[in-house]
């Protein structure tokens, strides 16, 4: 079972505001910041937003994130059909001593 | 342009060896730590190892540990996972990923560039 938990779908039509949420606890999302990254099976897993609520060039601002306690969220706003992915948090855990990822989060629009 | 590209995925048969490879290009590889990371069939994301950047600290998932060896050559530019008595669980898509930094272990880091996966698949 993957140490962050996440819904296993999500979906929206086009131009809407989807947000997927991850939890967690005091061990990992609670000590430490967390990281989004999409995946669209079949090719390299690109880097969505780092520390809570950065984005990496090239990244729109339609994605952004945010963290409250042991859990964090993406939302997605204006959504596109290239959206369609998985989505997958993660961050470190003090207990495992390794990167941790969510179940993912497939996305559907 | 930045680029990972992972081999050596293949079919092989449990308890046997195989050792996968990830050339990288676009960057100093002697800069950053390096990760595998793998995707099971209809499952997630799972880490599987880390180095840093002068080979001086590794780490493992338990699933892993005692089996599998992580291992990088800088003058090659050249990350390697060498799998041994693989398992039947252990068939999956394995990717490398660059870290931000130089070390593997601790808080606030994350994987800013990914290959696009090699398949490994056991099987009898």
């Amino acid at each position: 079972q993957p140490v962050l938990t996440q819904p296993p779908s999500a979906s929206g039509t086009p131009g809407q505001t989807v947000t997927i949420f991850c939890s967690g606890d005091k061990f990992n999302i609670g000590s430490d910041t967390v990281n989004w990254y999409q995946h669209v099976p079949g090719t390299a897993p690109k880097l969505l937003i780092y520390s809570d609520n950065q984005r990496p060039s090239g990244v729109p601002d339609r994605f952004s994130g945010s963290k409250s306690g042991t859990s964090a969220s993406l939302a997605i706003s204006g959504l596109q059909s290239e959206d369609e992915a998985d989505y997958y948090c993660a961050t470190w855990d003090g207990t495992l001593h390794g990167p941790v990822f969510g179940g993912g989060t497939k996305v559907t629009v | 342009e930045l680029q990972l590209v992972e081999s050596g995925g293949t079919l092989v048969q449990p308890g046997r060896s195989l050792r996968l490879s990830c050339v990288i290009s676009g960057f100093s590889l002697e800069d950053y730590a390096m990760h595998w990371v793998r995707q099971a069939p209809g499952k997630g994301l799972e880490w599987v190892s880390g180095i840093n950047w002068n080979s001086a600290t590794v780490g493992y998932a338990d699933s892993v540990k005692g089996r599998f060896t992580i291992s990088r050559d800088n003058a090659k530019n050249t990350l390697y996972l060498q799998l041994n008595s693989v398992k039947l669980e252990d068939t999956a898509f394995y990717f490398c990923a660059k870290d931000k930094s130089s070390s593997w272990y601790g808080w606030a880091n994350w994987f800013d560039s990914w290959g696009q996966g090699t398949l490994v698949t056991v099987s009898s």
